[in-house]
C-alpha cells in the first residue's frame, strides 16, 4: 500500500484477554516502531526494530507485552491479559532510514485499544 | 529520556507568530518536528540534523542548537489550518527515538 496500514482500527477487550495488533508498513522501510499514546499525551517510545531485529524494546511497559517483525516486515504488538490501564492507542511508524533519527517516520492512523 | 516542551499551550489569532521550544538533557543527533490533529495520526514537518542548522518550508521554519541540545519551531503569520499538537522528537543516539509531551496550538479566527 502507499501508506501504513494498521490494523485493527478499534478494539475492544475484557480485562485479562490477549489482544494483536497488526502493523503493515511502507513496502521496503527497514525501520519500524511502536508506540503508545494516551489521550492528551505524546506517543510514547515501545521498542523498534531494523528489518526483523529488534534493537530496542526497553519501552514495552511489562513482559505481558511481545513484539516481533519475522520476515522484517508487518509486525505484531501482542498484549497478554490486558489490563485497563493497557488502554489507548498504539501506533506504528516505519522510516526508510537504516538508522533511528535519520529519516522521516511515517505513522499509520493508530489502533485504539480499550480494555473494560 | 524525553524531551521538555514548551509551552504546553498556546492560542493566537489567525496571522499572529508562535514559538514552540524543545529541550534535552541527553546529547541530540538529531530533531523532528511532527504535527498531530485530533483523532489523526502525526505527520512529519522537518527533520534537523546538525548543530546549528536551520529549516523552513512555508511560513514554518525551525532551529536546532546542537550544543544547547535544544530546537525550536517557529510559526510566523498563523493560519487556522495550523492548529493541532506539535511534538519534537528526539533520538539519543541510536539508542531510541522519544517524542515530546507536545504542545496544543489553536488559532483562532
Amino acid at each position: 500500500g502507499a501508506g501504513v496500514s494498521q490494523s485493527p482500527r478499534y478494539k475492544v477487550a475484557k480485562r485479562g484477554q490477549d489482544v494483536a495488533l497488526r502493523c503493515d508498513p511502507i513496502s521496503g522501510h527497514v525501520s519500524l516502531f511502536w508506540y503508545q499514546q494516551a489521550l492528551g499525551q505524546g506517543p510514547e517510545f515501545l521498542t523498534y526494530f531494523q528489518n526483523e531485529a529488534q534493537l530496542d524494546k526497553s519501552g514495552l511497559p511489562s513482559d505481558r507485552f511481545f513484539a516481533e517483525r519475522p520476515e522484517g516486515s508487518v509486525s505484531t504488538l501482542k498484549i497478554q491479559r490486558t489490563q485497563q490501564e493497557d488502554s489507548a492507542v498504539y501506533l506504528c511508524a516505519s522510516s526508510s532510514g537504516g538508522g533511528i533519527g535519520t529519516g522521516e517516520l511515517f505513522f499509520g492512523e493508530g489502533s485504539r485499544l480499550t480494555v473494560l | 529520556q524525553q524531551p521538555v516542551q514548551s509551552p504546553q499551550a498556546v492560542i493566537l489569532r489567525e496571522g499572529e507568530d508562535a514559538v514552540i521550544n524543545c529541550s534535552s538533557s541527553k546529547a541530540l543527533y538529531s530533531v523532528h518536528w511532527y504535527r498531530q490533529k485530533h483523532g489523526e495520526a502525526p505527520v512529519f514537518l522537518m527533520i534537523l540534523l546538525k548543530g546549528g542548522e536551520q529549516k523552513g518550508h512555508d511560513k514554518i521554519s525551525a532551529s536546532f542548537n546542537e550544543k544547547k541540545q535544544q530546537s525550536s519551531l517557529y510559526l510566523t503569520a498563523s493560519q487556522l489550518s495550523y492548529s493541532g499538537t506539535y511534538f519534537c522528537g528526539t533520538d539519543n543516539y541510536g539508542q531510541n527515538f522519544v517524542f515530546g509531551p507536545g504542545t496544543r496550538l489553536s488559532v483562532l479566527p
